[in-house]
């Protein structure tokens, strides 16, 4: 069965470091997402993505956020200057009509 | 503000037992209905989601909407050890056919099943 796949797993980096989240949603998915969940917190929207451009974004994702699609396949969030703050798991999913299927996240600490 | 609120928890359940989950939602023009398992440390899975008034099963569960009282909840039946998990409700606002469909969760609620 086709699955969400994220790289790394798991990724520690210093404050004020650039980081990159990659994905690969399901092929013949066209709507991308990204979410985060700080530790024992709900999981929060950040960004969708559709036709190779955003179209939502929640107020979290600001100015250090950016997405791209860069081929046909992978579908990346980058972080510019890391936060402590920005410390959680990250959760990319992509959707087919109604239904949004999670990747396995990527756990992402700031030092 | 869209909000999302499920009971806070947590539920213990004896194995062979009923666990029912409820979850309430502000936006009255949500369309869509979704209730996420998530393991420790892991991704939420999709269990069900449903789209209109009434009840939808699926195996042991069934899943219930009630627009009008903006209420959805989540039976499982015969409850098994491996049920234990928490279980996330999650809404979007909007017709699967327009707007981003992103999708707004509650906190969770925490089952263990007991043996």
């Amino acid at each position: 069965e086709p699955e969400v796949t994220q790289t790394p797993s798991h990724q520690v980096t210093q404050m004020g470091q650039e980081v990159i989240l990659r994905c690969v949603p399901i092929s013949n998915h066209l709507y991308f997402y990204w979410y985060r969940q700080i530790l024992g917190q709900k999981v929060e929207f950040l960004v969708s993505f559709y036709n190779n451009e955003i179209s939502e974004k929640s107020e979290i994702f600001d100015d250090q956020f950016s997405v791209e699609r860069p081929d046909g396949s992978n579908f990346t969030l980058k972080i510019r200057s890391t936060k402590l703050e920005d410390s959680a798991m990250y959760f990319c999913a992509s959707r087919v009509e109604a239904t949004q299927y999670f990747g396995p996240g990527t756990r992402l600490l700031v030092l | 503000q869209k909000e999302v609120e499920q009971n806070s928890g947590p539920l213990s359940v004896p194995e062979g037992a009923i666990a029912s989950l409820n979850c309430t939602y502000s936006d009255r023009v949500s369309q869509s209905f979704f209730w996420y398992r998530q393991y420790s440390g892991k991704s939420p899975e999709l269990i069900m989601s449903i789209y209109s008034n009434g009840d939808k099963e699926d195996g042991r569960f069934t899943a219930q909407l009630n627009k009008a009282s903006q209420y959805v909840s989540l039976l499982i039946r015969d409850s098994q050890p491996s049920d234990s998990a928490t279980y996330l409700c999650a809404v979007s606002p909007t017709d699967f056919q327009g707007g981003s469909e992103k999708l707004v969760f509650g906190k969770g609620m925490k089952l263990t099943v007991n043996p």
